[in-house]
Parts: C-alpha cells; structure tokens; sequence
C-alpha cells in the first residue's frame, strides 16, 4: 500500500514565488525522500533526510521532517518554469525492509 | 550514456502473452530494483535483489517474475499479461553504501 500521502496533489504558481508540498507517512522510517518526475520519465533524486534530521537544505530546497506526526514538507524557494514537475516523497522502512515506499505525489506547475 | 537503461521504452501486447522488460546497469550497484506506477499514483516495488543470488519479493510481485542475470542485469517478467498490468514499468539501482536510488527512464506497457 502507499505509504502516505502529498498534500496538495496539484499546485499552480507564479515563477518567482516559493512551492511547498507536504507528505505523511505511515510507518517508522530510517530516512524519507524527495524525488522529482518530469512528465512520463524516470525519478531523479533531490534530497535525503534521516529520520535523527529535522531540517536539511540544498540550494533552493528545504526540506523538514516531523517524527512524531509522521509527515515532511519540501520548500522550492524562486520557483522556475523547469521546476515544474511531480514531487514524491519516499520512506526507507525503520525495520529493515528494503526499497522505498512512495506517496502519490505532488504535481507542480509553474506559470511564467 | 545513460547509467541506468531499460528495454523496450515502450511495449502493446495482448492478455496472455508472456512478457520480459529488461534493465542494465553502469554503475557498478550490487542492489537492484523493479517498480510499477499507475496514472496519478506514486511507484511501488514489484521485485527486488541485492545481488545475483539474493531476490525477494515486494508489495505487490504476484503476476510478475524476475531473474538477475548478472551484476548489472535484472528483468522482469509477465508470464502472462492482463490488462491491469498496463502501467510504467521502472528499474532502479543502488550502491550497497548508499540510500539513493537511480531510476532508469521507464518502460511503458500496454496489455490489451
């Protein structure tokens, strides 16, 4: 089953101004993801945080993490027009079992 | 050339028909994995396997095989296609050091 769910599931801004998605998860977690999928194609990476992590940056992503309400957000600071993209976060189970557990994502549109 | 490559980008076949989606590797990773997305839903994990002699099933493997042939190659079978088998097939791998997973670009099928 999915592990959470993004909140929203479609967001609509203006280049310049900042995006935020949120994500819940369900289980205990080693870490939590962020990935980005342009239209129809494979995931790319953003940034990891553990589940010891409360706040972690990387350019112009901000990404927080809330243990005991299990849930996470990503900040896109002076959105682009090439931001726009579907945003998944995905956990690592805290017991062990491999591979990542993916919410439904966020679709990001960013209006020039 | 990309690290992470899958054959065939895009499949039609019809219910029944058995079915291999292939994935290969340059990056050296020992761990190997196959996800299934369906439209507006994040990935979930078909199969996956840390090395030639270790597989092990995901979420939701029933209707689907896989075999790792070598380090860098892992496939995934249907043994026997059904419509709701249409989806976005990908392949992802990662460094037994590592907690990022690198997708491949995906493999879309359509079982009519």
């Amino acid at each position: 089953s999915q592990q959470g769910e993004e909140d929203p599931q479609a967001l609509s801004i203006q280049e310049g101004e900042n995006a935020t998605m949120n994500c819940s998860y369900k289980t205990s977690i080693n870490n939590l993801q962020w990935y980005r999928q342009n239209s129809g194609r494979g995931l790319v990476h953003l940034i990891l945080i553990r589940s010891n992590e409360r706040e972690k940056h990387s350019g112009r992503l901000r990404v927080t993490l809330d243990t005991s309400k299990k849930s996470s957000s990503l900040l896109i600071t002076a959105s682009r027009a090439a931001d726009t993209a579907s945003y998944f976060c995905a956990t690592v189970d805290g017991g062990g079992a491999d591979g990542l557990t993916f919410g439904k994502g966020t679709h990001l549109i960013i209006q020039p | 050339d990309a690290d992470v490559t899958q054959t065939p980008r895009n499949r039609i076949t019809k219910t029944g028909k058995r079915i291999m989606l292939e994935c290969s590797q340059t990056k050296g990773h020992d761990r190997m994995y196959w996800y299934r997305q369906d439209p507006g839903l994040g990935l979930r994990l078909i199969y996956y396997s840390f090395d030639v002699k270790d597989i092990n099933k995901g979420e939701i493997s029933d209707g689907y095989s896989v075999s790792r042939q070598a380090q860098a190659k892992f496939s995934l079978s249907l043994e026997s296609a059904i419509p709701n088998q249409t989806a976005l097939y990908f392949c992802a791998t990662r460094g037994w050091a590592e907690e990022t997973q690198y997708f491949g670009p995906g493999t879309r099928l359509l079982v009519l």
